[in-house]
C-alpha cells in the first residue's frame, strides 16, 4: 500500500546534538512538507519541497534543515540552534493541492 | 493576514448526540478546504475536502461539511457521535492562487465523547 513512513516514532536528544528525522513516501508525490505540532497551536510549517533538489522555508524554519536528494525522501534535521525542539513532527506529501495531502504517523522528539 | 480559526478549543458531546465543529477562514481567494482528524500520538487522517461544486461535502466516518462563502465558513457535522469519534479535529486551508499550496491549519478542536 502507498503511504508515508516516518522514523523513528520516538526520539530522544541531548541538548547540543543534531538529530535527523526520516520521511519516506511511495506515493509518487512531487511535494513534501514538514510540520511541527505543539499543544494548542495546531500544525506549523517548517519546510516544504516541490521538486527534487529544491526546498523552501516555511513559517518556523529557524533551527531546522532539510534535503531533497530523491523524490521519495525528505529528511529533517533538528539542529542545536533550535531552542525548543521538543514537539511532535509530521511529514506530509501531496500531488497538486487537488490531490490532497497524506500524512505520516509522526515522530515525537524529546530533549533530555 | 490569512488565517484559519477554530473557535472551539474543546467540545464535550454525549454519545449519540449530534456534533458540529466550526471553522472560519480569512482569504481573498477561494481556498481549498479540508477537515482532518487526529487520534493521540498519530498522524492526520483526511475526513473530507472541498474544492468546488456542491457546497455540502460528504466524508468518511459519517461526517459532512458545508461551505458557506458568505460566512467564510466550513463547519463539520455528524448527526450521531460514536465513542470512537473522540479525537482532535483540524480544519485546514490551501489558497488556490498558490499552485503548490501550503496547507494552513487551525489550532484544532478536541472532542470528548461521554457515555
Amino acid at each position: 500500500d502507498g503511504g508515508i513512513t516516518q522514523s523513528p516514532k520516538y526520539l530522544f536528544r541531548k541538548e547540543g546534538q543534531n538529530v535527523t528525522l526520516s520521511c519516506e513516501q511511495n506515493l509518487n508525490h512531487d511535494a513534501m512538507y514538514w510540520y511541527r505540532q505543539d499543544p494548542g497551536q495546531g500544525l506549523r510549517l517548517i519546510y516544504y519541497s516541490q521538486i527534487v533538489n529544491d526546498f523552501q522555508k516555511g513559517d518556523i524554519a529557524e533551527g531546522y534543515s532539510v534535503s531533497r536528494e530523491k523524490k521519495e525522501s525528505f529528511p529533517l534535521t533538528v539542529t542545536s540552534a533550535q531552542k525548543n525542539p521538543t514537539a511532535f513532527y509530521l511529514c506530509a506529501s501531496s500531488s497538486p493541492p487537488s490531490g490532497g495531502y497524506t500524512f505520516g504517523s509522526g515522530t515525537r522528539l524529546t530533549v533530555v | 493576514a490569512q488565517s484559519v480559526t477554530q473557535p472551539d478549543i474543546h467540545i464535550t458531546v454525549s454519545e449519540g448526540a449530534s456534533l458540529e465543529l466550526r471553522c472560519n477562514y480569512s482569504y481573498g481567494a477561494t481556498p481549498y478546504l479540508f477537515w482532518y482528524v487526529q487520534s493521540p500520538g498519530q498522524g492526520l487522517q483526511l475526513l473530507l475536502k472541498y474544492f468546488s461544486g456542491d457546497t455540502l461535502v460528504q466524508g468518511i466516518k459519517g461526517f459532512e461539511a458545508e461551505f458557506k462563502r458568505s460566512q467564510s465558513s466550513f463547519n463539520l457535522r455528524k448527526p450521531s457521535v460514536h465513542w470512537s469519534d473522540a479525537a482532535e479535529y483540524f480544519c485546514a486551508v490551501v489558497v488556490t492562487t498558490d499552485s503548490w499550496g501550503k496547507l494552513q491549519f487551525g489550532a484544532g478542536t478536541q472532542v470528548v465523547v461521554t457515555p
